[in-house]
């Protein structure tokens, strides 16, 4: 099945910084999606994305729906421990299931 | 307060045994899914359900069956066909096939 290409694969940062993954399809979509998953859990939903262009924010996190209408960013400001765990991006085309990357590994040190 | 429920969190069986996890929603959703997560992996979509009594092959279907009797209720069964049953395996609802997902805390399922 088909899957987002996602980036990074894995990042390992110091506590303090930003961070910065992307998404990336073949297909437009009208919906991007961000999910956090912590270990040996579920994955949650971060933040929502509905218009091309549309630019939301959730705390220290901000999400931009790509103006292609192909891809999406995350950024996450100034790190903390508990930021670890795996980030999804997610995307639906039309009224269809969601597609999901293939996530971003993120490993914050002190 | 609503959310969707899986259970066991932690699952053992023997090789060639069928096992069945439970996966319950109490907000109302229409729409369920299973999902399997290998270490490192992404998420792989095993069945999804849009309505009572009726339910989709995913893309990695093959020794897994499901059924959706309930509303409330999308259980999943891993059959002795399934060649590699040891994962992490994910259940989510959405209100329709146009919302956000929203994931159980799964089951980790080793077969020994």
């Amino acid at each position: 099945g088909q899957q987002l290409n996602q980036s990074p694969q894995s990042m390992f940062i110091q506590e303090g910084e930003d961070v910065s993954m992307n998404c990336t399809s073949s297909s437009i979509f009208n919906t991007w999606l961000w999910y956090k998953q912590d270990p040996g859990e579920g994955p949650v939903l971060l933040i929502a994305l509905y218009k091309a262009g549309e630019l939301t924010s959730n705390g220290r996190l901000t999400a931009q729906f790509g103006i292609t209408r192909k891809d999406s960013f995350l950024n996450i400001s100034a790190s903390i421990p508990s930021d670890v765990g795996i980030y999804f991006c997610a995307g639906r085309e039309g009224t269809d299931k969601l597609i999901f990357g293939t996530g971003t590994r993120l490993q914050v040190f002190p | 307060d609503g959310g969707i429920t899986q259970s066991p969190k932690y699952l053992f069986r023997k090789e060639g045994q069928n096992v069945t996890l439970s996966c319950e929603q109490n907000l109302n959703h229409d729409a369920m899914y299973w999902y399997r997560q290998d270490p490192g992996q992404g998420l792989r979509l095993i069945y999804y359900s849009q309505i009572v009594n009726d339910f989709q092959k995913g893309d990695i279907a093959e020794g897994y069956s499901v059924s959706r009797e309930k509303k409330e209720s999308f259980p999943l069964t891993v059959t002795s066909a399934q060649k590699n049953p040891t994962a992490f395996y994910l259940c989510a609802s959405s209100k329709g096939m146009n919302y956000g997902y929203t994931f159980g805390s799964g089951t980790r399922l080793t077969v020994v």
